[in-house]
């Protein structure tokens, strides 16, 4: 079983919908989980970091992290073409560096 | 600010030969770590770094693989005597601290002829 899994998609949506994307973890020892944007053939822009469980929002948006589901997600309101990428989730813990990534779920957002 | 440099950005090495992967972090970060994704894969921890430490080399396989950052200049992975599995997009990332946000660079993709 993997640390941390992520449905791979494909993931279609029209243009302006609100998009859910999840990843479930099995190392209760994370502390801190990541949520990044990666286009094809380059590299993974970080949307997110959040520390420990609730949620953050910045701008279109959101992430929750509920620790005792070992579940975080992240929304994004009013989904642009230019979202139409592939979402990384990762989490690690703050005594050690490493961090540990799901395989990615691939999102295309529809004119 | 500058972001996280890798340079080169393509490489083409033939079997048997040397591959040395170089990465610059971002102004202000001590903390280093190197990702390797495989097509269609996600990202897989090799090694985390700070200046003239190894923290943590448990995703580095054993042999061929070595990463350094020196008290001065990039940090680099060397990669001896390449396979064809070695072909990959290498990543490097860099945090001003243990534990925080993790910033990545363009990548290096190396493929091996």
């Amino acid at each position: 079983q993997k640390e941390v899994e992520q449905d791979p998609g494909p993931l279609s949506v029209p243009e302006g919908a609100i998009v859910s994307l999840n990843c479930t973890y099995s190392n209760s020892a994370f502390q801190y989980f990541m949520w990044y944007r990666q286009y094809s053939r380059k590299g993974p822009e970080l949307l997110m970091y959040t520390y420990s469980s609730g949620n953050k929002e910045d701008g279109r948006f959101t992430a929750q992290v509920d620790k005792s589901s070992k579940y975080i997600s992240l929304f994004i309101r009013d989904s642009q073409p230019s979202d139409s990428a592939t979402y990384l989730c990762a989490g690690g813990t703050a005594n050690a560096g490493k961090s540990t990534f799901g395989d990615g779920t691939t999102l295309t957002v529809k004119p | 600010n500058a972001g996280v440099m890798q340079n080169p950005r393509h490489l083409v090495r033939r079997r048997g030969q040397e591959a040395r992967l170089r990465c610059s972090p971002m102004k202000g970060h001590s903390h280093v770590y190197w990702y390797r994704q495989l097509p269609e894969e996600g990202l897989k921890f090799m090694v985390y770094l700070q200046k003239e430490n190894i923290i943590d080399e448990s995703g580095m396989p054993k042999e061929r693989f070595s990463a350094e950052f020196p008290k001065e200049g990039p940090s680099i992975l060397r990669i001896q005597q390449v396979v064809r599995g070695d072909s990959a997009a290498y990543f490097c990332a860099s945090s001003p601290a243990q534990g925080s946000e993790q910033y990545f660079g363009p990548g290096t993709r190396l493929t091996v002829t």
